[in-house]
């Protein structure tokens, strides 16, 4: 059973488009977030969502929108993709209190 | 400057070798402390939780914390081929609750 997963895998599209990044958890955790992976293998935090709320927004342009329908859900979505937008995004999950979460494999966006 | 400074390697070790994998920070909010392991193409992967000073183990791998020195350590004891992966360190921001990961170190452990 997979804990959080994400689709697609894969995503490579041309600059200008927009594209939508899904992500699921079957944990029952309260908290998701949305990472960034660039090429040198850096993790940064773009979002984070509690209970389908917006809890953290790191500074992310405004193209970024992530979307939370339920607390086992959370989307991304990209308005007018730049070729700096090429990178791995993860999704994790979080249980309630302090501790660590749990990530997706990922998908890799490719902006040509 | 990062909050979390990690060597990024790589680190080149023989099968068998004792591997130290180490993170310093910075910030007092840092309380909660996890190492991940992810191979290529693949997501990060939890190894290792812990909140206290001092060690934790679980087979081959030991987590160390020094919270007065901020400082955190992990170690692979008997290393195999197929430990070979970037080591993330993350600790948990109890003040902005979030997770903030160190840069990863890249290890090859050859056969």
């Amino acid at each position: 059973d997979t804990a959080v997963s994400q689709t697609p895998k894969y995503l490579v599209t041309q600059m200008g488009n927009d594209k939508s990044i899904k992500c699921e958890q079957n944990l029952g955790h309260d908290t998701m977030y949305w990472y960034k992976q660039d090429s040198k293998k850096f993790l940064k935090i773009m979002f984070s969502y509690n209970n389908k709320e917006l809890i953290i927004n790191e500074t992310v342009p405004n193209r970024f929108s992530p979307k939370s329908p339920d607390k086992a859900h959370l989307n991304l979505h990209i308005n007018s993709l730049e070729l700096g937008d090429s990178a791995v995004y993860f999704c994790a999950s979080k249980a309630g209190q302090p501790g660590p979460a749990f990530f997706g494999q990922g998908t890799r966006l490719t902006v040509v | 400057q990062k909050e979390v400074e990690q060597d990024p390697g790589p680190l080149s070790v023989p099968e068998g070798a004792i591997v130290s994998l180490n993170c310093t920070y910075s910030n007092s909010a840092f309380q909660y402390f996890m190492w991940y392991r992810q191979y290529s193409r693949k997501g990060p992967e939890l190894l290792m939780y812990t909140y206290s000073s001092g060690n934790k183990e679980d087979g081959r791998f030991t987590a160390q914390v020094d919270k007065s020195s901020k400082y955190i350590s992990l170690f692979i004891r008997d290393s195999q081929p197929s430990d070979s992966a970037t080591y993330l360190c993350a600790m948990f921001d109890t003040g902005f609750q979030k997770l903030v990961f160190g840069t990863g170190t890249r290890l090859l452990v050859s056969p």
